[in-house]
């Protein structure tokens, strides 16, 4: 079946726009996650969702970070005003219970903050 | 105390020889620890993964060996190819939590 799909593949923003960054998990994975990748570096955790309960929101770098998912599906990832430092590929993954530990990526979108 | 450090950051490795990869980390409350392969332009991918309660899981070429004591755990890969050659990331995750802490990858190039 189809994998994690992101979009769009490339963005390329002016400083201080606000992009919306989105990611269509595994049909029927409840579990779902946003991650960054900057350039040379590790994953860095952003946000996890899981079924109807509230998400973990404790690694969004600053309130200018927000993520939401609609009717337990697609989410969508909001960067306002944008900064530099927030170039980056922006990952999502899936899992499904009970093996949340399998984590399926998308291929994710990258960010380019002018 | 959440991070989980990888080395080395890059490795050269002529085709048929043993790829070694090194993590370590200080949290004593992650008990589970993926590696991730990541090839350019894609998502990573999960590759092979341990708990504490063993010291070695092998799966083809690829072999975790599990420190529990030093808080250390490695990624082995035989016989290298050429079609290895991508970034690796270990990982780790502590019980109850479902985000995963990820090194800061090594770039393994396989050469002919």
């Amino acid at each position: 079946g189809a994998g994690v799909s992101q979009s769009p593949s490339n963005k390329v923003t002016e400083k201080g726009k606000d992009v919306e960054l989105r990611c269509d998990p595994i049909s029927g994975h409840t579990a779902l996650y946003w991650y960054r990748q900057s350039l040379g570096q590790g994953l860095e955790f952003l946000i996890y969702f899981q079924g109807n309960s509230a998400p973990d929101k404790s690694g969004l770098p600053s309130d200018r970070f927000s993520a939401e998912r609609t009717g337990g599906s697609v989410s969508t990832l909001t960067i306002q005003r944008t900064q530099q430092e927030d170039s980056a590929v922006y990952l999502c993954a899936s899992s499904l219970p009970p093996n949340l530990n399998e984590q399926f990526f998308g291929p994710g979108t990258r960010l380019t903050v002018l | 105390q959440q991070q989980v450090k990888q080395s080395p950051q890059s490795l050269i490795v002529q085709k048929g020889g043993i790829s070694i990869i090194n993590c370590a980390y200080e949290n004593t409350a992650f008990d589970y620890f993926p590696w991730y392969q990541q090839f350019p332009g894609k998502g990573p991918a999960l590759l092979i993964a341990i708990r504490p309660d063993v010291s070695e899981k092998k799966e083809g070429r690829f072999t975790i060996s599990f420190n529990k004591s030093a808080k250390q755990f490695s990624l082995h890969i035989m016989d290298s190819q050429p079609g290895d050659s991508a970034t690796y990331f270990c990982a780790a995750r502590a019980g109850g939590y479902n985000k995963l802490i990820f090194g800061a990858g090594t770039r393994l190039a396989v050469h002919p």
